[in-house]
């Protein structure tokens, strides 16, 4: 398995309150994502990066925020969460034009 | 617009019965396609992918899938299905020519085995 961690695992949290959740990795694979996972939309990508402090948008971006200040890292915080954020987060990584590896997921709950 | 789709939401199939998950894409650029298993609670595990050569492609856990251009289609299979491969199934695609290694999935297929 692909050393792929993420934390916490879950969480429960207010509305309106920052939260960030982590994704290390132990591969040294170039490229990071973030996805979240809802019923009937499959996984749709939040942000991504390729590349120490470089990162871009994916389809759903608004109201997260990524950051890697090291490789194996890749942190996405909620600036102010919303109930609309509840939902299963997967971080990934992979080297182009290969597969991507999955973490276990953080299953957030926005109250 | 590039997009992936898998048609059918649930599927029941009978222990031992054969099993066919529809994948059908859109996208621009030549592709590469990837099948993914969801457990419930797990994260995502690689079934198989398809980059170039042989249009049949072999995986893990008995799956094979066969990348059908002139239908932009990507059909997973298993000849005899186990109670174990009840699970969650995302087909994926990407580019080829893209440097960000960025995946669009479908919205997933779930099967239930019935015994």
């Amino acid at each position: 398995d692909a050393g792929i961690t993420q934390s916490p695992r879950h969480k429960v949290t207010e509305t309106g309150t920052p939260v960030t959740l982590r994704c290390h990795q132990t591969e040294n694979h170039r490229y990071m994502y973030w996805y979240r996972q809802d019923p009937g939309h499959g996984l749709r990508l939040i942000h991504y990066s390729y590349g120490v402090k470089d990162t871009d948008k994916g389809e759903v971006s608004d109201g997260y925020s990524v950051s890697r200040s090291k490789t194996e890292d890749f942190l996405l915080t909620l600036e102010s969460a919303t109930s609309s954020q509840t939902s299963v987060y997967f971080c990934a990584i992979a080297e182009v034009y290969n597969e991507q590896f999955f973490g276990p997921g953080t299953r957030l709950t926005v109250l | 617009a590039q997009s992936v789709t898998q048609p059918d939401i649930h599927i029941t199939v009978s222990e031992g019965a054969s099993l066919e998950l529809r994948c059908n894409y859109s996208y621009g650029a030549t592709p590469y396609l990837f099948w993914y298993v969801q457990s419930p609670g797990q994260g995502l595990q690689l079934l198989l992918k398809y980059f170039s050569g042989d249009t049949l492609v072999q995986g893990i856990k008995g799956f094979e899938a066969e990348f059908k251009r002139s239908q932009s289609s990507f059909n997973l299979r298993k000849p005899s299905v186990h109670w174990s491969d009840a699970a969650e199934y995302f087909c994926a695609v990407g580019a080829i020519s893209s440097n960000t290694g960025k995946l669009i999935f479908g919205q997933g297929t779930t099967l239930q085995v019935k015994p």
